[in-house]
């Protein structure tokens, strides 16, 4: 079976513009959550969808945003880039709630 | 709020050595605890977890926890660390009584000698 997918690996946008992140979850995973791991503030919480609803919602200003389509995938967008939100994006799967989180390999943001 | 302390940001041990990390939790409601491993430019993979039942939890690699109430504690242990041990451990609790939002502890890593 295969595992998560993120796509693409690595990025490298400017200040100010915007960027989209994909997730493909394994197969028949219905949950999915992002986190942000930067090396001054750790593995953080963004959100959690499952069956295509936010269910949860991490401390993040309005500019991160996501979603989930009908086959699980998830997709998160940050608009008006800063300096700062250069970092290892990290999204996970499960089959439901309190099942096991599987990660993907993540993507890399850089912000020039 | 919930949160999560790792006590060291690095650990040094000898090949054979018994590994130590330790992870101090606050938590209002019954805690779900976690601990993953991240090897260089990799996702995490969960080693193990604790949710209900045994207070002595063991996970993949010959790792084990144990959940201690009275002293919030569940620190990750291993009788005899391997080179490919090396790696960084987060511990985790999850935020309320459901759901899978992960509060992670801000790392240790582990070093193996030969």
């Amino acid at each position: 079976k295969a595992g998560v997918t993120q796509t693409p690996r690595y990025l490298i946008k400017t200040r100010g513009q915007q960027v989209t992140l994909s997730c493909s979850p394994i197969s028949g995973h219905r949950s999915v959550s992002w986190y942000q791991q930067t090396p001054g503030q750790g593995l953080q919480f963004l959100f959690e969808y499952f069956s295509e609803t936010q269910r949860n919602k991490g401390n993040f200003p309005g500019r991160f945003s996501g979603r989930q389509f009908s086959n699980s995938r998830s997709e998160m967008n940050v608009s008006t880039l800063e300096l700062g939100d250069s970092a290892l994006y990290l999204c996970a799967s499960s089959l439901s709630v309190l099942n096991e989180q599987f990660f993907g390999p993540g993507t890399r943001l850089t912000v020039l | 709020a919930q949160s999560v302390t790792q006590l060291g940001s690095h650990v040094s041990v000898s090949e054979g050595a018994l590994v130590l990390l330790r992870c101090n939790y606050s938590s209002s409601v019954p805690p779900y605890l976690f601990w993953y491993v991240q090897y260089p430019n990799q996702g995490l993979q969960l080693l193990l977890k604790y949710t209900t039942g045994a207070t002595l939890v063991k996970g993949i690699n010959g790792f084990e926890a144990e959940f201690k109430k009275s002293e919030t504690s569940f620190h990750l242990t291993k009788p005899s660390a391997h080179m490919s041990d090396a790696a960084e451990y987060f511990c985790a609790v999850s935020e309320g009584q459901a759901g899978t939002a992960l509060i992670f502890g801000k790392g240790t890593t582990l070093s193996v000698s030969s």
